[in-house]
């Protein structure tokens, strides 16, 4: 099946620093990606659709000018948490739409982010 | 409100048994039903996948089977084994719109 790298796997971060999580689909070209945020035992919270060479699509509640998307180019979208906090912790996952028909949501390896 | 909703959120199988998940949906314009297996600190991987105009999809060990009069769909591990333990979801789409469910944490026991 198609592959989604993310990087990094894990970080590491102070308390007022900014974090940024990669995500490429390495075999396939993918117009839309997908951003989630998933606390422990917890289902997939979706935080934004990230969309090639325009603006990303936010759902309600996410801060838009704290979690930064950035969608360059059709096999890579960034995710930067700005001036990240202790509550922003979590394991975040990028996913991305490939296959045959398109119709296939394929998931990076996701980010343990720890903000201290 | 819940598009997907997901039973049981645990399952303990003895190895070699049948674990069995099950998923309810309410929106009748969903079009790919799909099934992700998880492992801790892993993303999702998409185990299986199935379309409404199919009432069975088999791989290996793993089964979808799909009621569209009833807006279920279930996924059947047979021959269930230690290494399938893992945390399992489903999901409904129609376009970009995916929606999961909140999953279920599967035991084998060996």
């Amino acid at each position: 099946g198609a592959v989604v790298s993310q990087h990094p796997s894990w970080v590491i971060c102070k308390s007022g620093t900014s974090v940024k999580i990669e995500c490429r689909s390495l075999d396939f070209q993918a117009t839309t990606m997908f951003w989630y945020r998933q606390f422990p035992k917890q289902s997939l919270m979706l935080m934004a659709t990230s969309n090639e060479g325009s603006k990303a699509t936010y759902e309600q509640g996410v801060e838009k000018d704290k979690f930064l998307i950035n969608h360059a180019s059709l096999t890579l979208s960034t995710l930067t948490v700005t001036s990240a906090h202790p509550e922003d912790s979590s394991f975040y996952i990028c996913s991305a739409r490939g296959g045959m028909g398109n119709e296939k949501l394929f998931f990076g390896s996701g980010t343990q982010l720890s903000v201290l | 409100q819940q598009q997907v909703k997901q039973s049981p959120q645990s399952l303990i199988v003895q190895k070699g048994g049948i674990s069995i998940i099950n998923c309810a949906y309410e929106n009748t314009a969903f079009d790919y039903f799909p099934w992700y297996q998880q492992f801790p600190g892993k993303g999702p991987a998409l185990l299986i996948a199935i379309r409404p105009d199919v009432s069975e999809k088999k791989e290996g060990r793993f089964t979808i089977s799909f009621n569209k009069s009833a807006k279920q769909f279930s996924l059947h591990i047979m021959d269930s084994q230690p290494g399938d333990s893992a945390t399992y979801f489903c999901a409904a789409s129609k376009g970009n719109q995916f929606y999961f469910g909140t999953g279920t944490s599967l035991t084998v026991i060996p």
